[in-house]
């Protein structure tokens, strides 16, 4: 089983430039959603869909961007990066709590990103 | 206001002993799921345990336990015989549940650094 795919692990980007973080899950999981981590602030929510065709933002959705076109996949942009966007990203899925699981979370791998 | 507070920023344990890592939370909906999860260096996040709020024991698998005391609102992951490998972030997390009013997305502390003393 794949689980939760998330690409590219690192990725170096200068100030103002764009880039794309893939999320794909193999699981039918109509929860997904994306975060990042800082040291000290644990894990914040960018934004989450509930199902293809449905996102919204998190706690932190500034200076990013998603979509949700199929089940399987949740990619997040960023538009024009900032040094201040420079974190570890996790990609997770779960299934929508009384839908048949506990809305326990799988996580990517996570994606280290570092804006100069 | 934080939802979930784990007032450890570090632990210190010696190996064989147990450790409780401490997480309160801070909920008016009467259904809610309490997770914890692992982080070890590698960065990966694992799932630990998860505790329901009308579930009547406390949560176990295998050495980790959860100490769910509902009228305190905590919900204190219990590690026994800790090992080396244990050495990692945790993390505890809370999911309101939609039905009774709440977002169901997931809320995450901001963790607790463990460390495993041979």
């Amino acid at each position: 089983n794949a689980g939760v795919t998330q690409t590219p692990k690192f990725q170096v980007l200068k100030t103002g430039q764009s880039m794309t973080l893939q999320c794909a899950q193999d699981m039918n999981h109509e929860y997904m959603s994306w975060y990042r981590q800082d040291p000290g602030m644990g894990l914040r929510l960018i934004h989450y869909s509930v199902g293809a065709g449905i996102t919204d933002q998190g706690e932190v959705p500034n200076g990013y961007n998603v979509s949700r076109s199929t089940t399987e996949d949740f990619p997040l942009r960023l538009l024009s990066a900032a040094p201040s966007q420079t974190s570890v990203y996790f990609c997770a899925s779960s299934l929508l709590y009384g839908t048949g699981g506990t809305g326990e979370l799988f996580f990517g791998e996570g994606s280290r990103l570092t804006v100069l | 206001a934080q939802k979930i507070t784990q007032t450890q920023p570090g632990m210190f344990v010696q190996e064989k002993e147990a450790v409780t890592l401490d997480c309160t939370y801070d909920t008016s909906d009467p259904s809610y799921g309490l997770f914890w999860y692992k982080q070890p260096s590698s960065g990966e996040m694992i799932f630990l345990i998860y505790q329901g709020s009308y579930d009547q024991q406390n949560a176990t698998e295998g050495r980790y336990s959860l100490n769910f005391q509902k009228a305190r609102k905590s919900a204190n992951l219990v590690i026994s015989a800790s090992q080396l490998g244990d050495s990692a972030m945790y993390f505890c997390a809370m999911r309101e549940d939609a039905a009774s009013g709440g977002s169901y997305i997931p809320t995450f502390g901001r963790g607790t650094s463990l460390i495993v003393h041979p």
